[in-house]
């Protein structure tokens, strides 16, 4: 069983819907949770970053962490095409410098 | 500025080549990292720096030799690659301080062998 499991999709949606992107995890250790949209031939850029339970919300994304259910989520509300990308989950424990990332889901946002 | 950059852009090179990949950053993180993605699978860790010492080696061959000259810098060396080498090199860094961790990634190299 993997550490962190995402579904990898693909995920075709129609512009203006709101996504929901997710990861479970299975180390109750991990107490650092982050989102990278990665496009195609690019390096992933840095979207939410979390420490233990709750929301964070930025601009139309909210990131959610429930560690009772060891869940991750991210939100995407009104989403564009220039949405469209591979969505990355990854978490750590405290002081490791390892990242654990989900296998991404590949997102394409319909005009 | 939160920006990585990476160079070069794009490398093809024959198994008998030695070449370098370079990586920069001027956020004065004190950890830079070396990670290798192919196609449709997330980024794997490589090498990381912290405060230019080698802290981390996933155990990769070495025929990958990292080096890390000084704060702001991180070289990958390649020498007798194989062509299942082909990949995406990314380059990150972050913040070294327990609790602090957001890793920044830069463009990537994208690596041919032949």
């Amino acid at each position: 069983q993997k550490e962190v499991e995402q579904d990898p999709g693909p995920l075709s949606v129609p512009e203006g819907a709101i996504v929901s992107l997710n990861c479970t995890y299975s180390n109750s250790a991990f107490q650092y949770f982050m989102w990278y949209r990665q496009y195609s031939r690019k390096g992933p850029e840095l979207l939410m970053y979390t420490y233990s339970s709750g929301n964070k919300e930025d601009g139309r994304f909210t990131a959610q962490v429930d560690k009772s259910s060891k869940y991750i989520s991210l939100f995407i509300r009104d989403s564009q095409p220039s949405d469209s990308a591979t969505y990355l989950c990854a978490t750590r424990r405290q002081g490791a410098q390892k990242l654990v990332f989900g296998q991404g889901t590949r997102l394409t946002i319909n005009p | 500025d939160t920006e990585v950059t990476q160079t070069p852009k794009h490398l093809v090179m024959g198994m008998t080549n030695k070449k370098s990949l370079k990586c920069e950053q001027h956020m004065g993180h004190r950890a830079m990292y070396w990670y290798k993605q192919k196609a449709k699978k997330p980024p794997e860790l490589m090498f990381v720096y912290s405060y230019e010492k080698l802290s981390i080696n996933e155990s990769v061959p070495s025929r990958f030799s990292p080096e890390c000259p000084n704060s702001s810098l991180l070289n990958l060396h390649l020498h007798a690659l194989q062509p299942e080498d082909s990949a995406l090199y990314l380059c990150a860094s972050s913040q070294v301080l327990a609790g602090v961790g957001e890793q920044f990634f830069g463009p990537g190299t994208r690596l041919t062998v032949l």
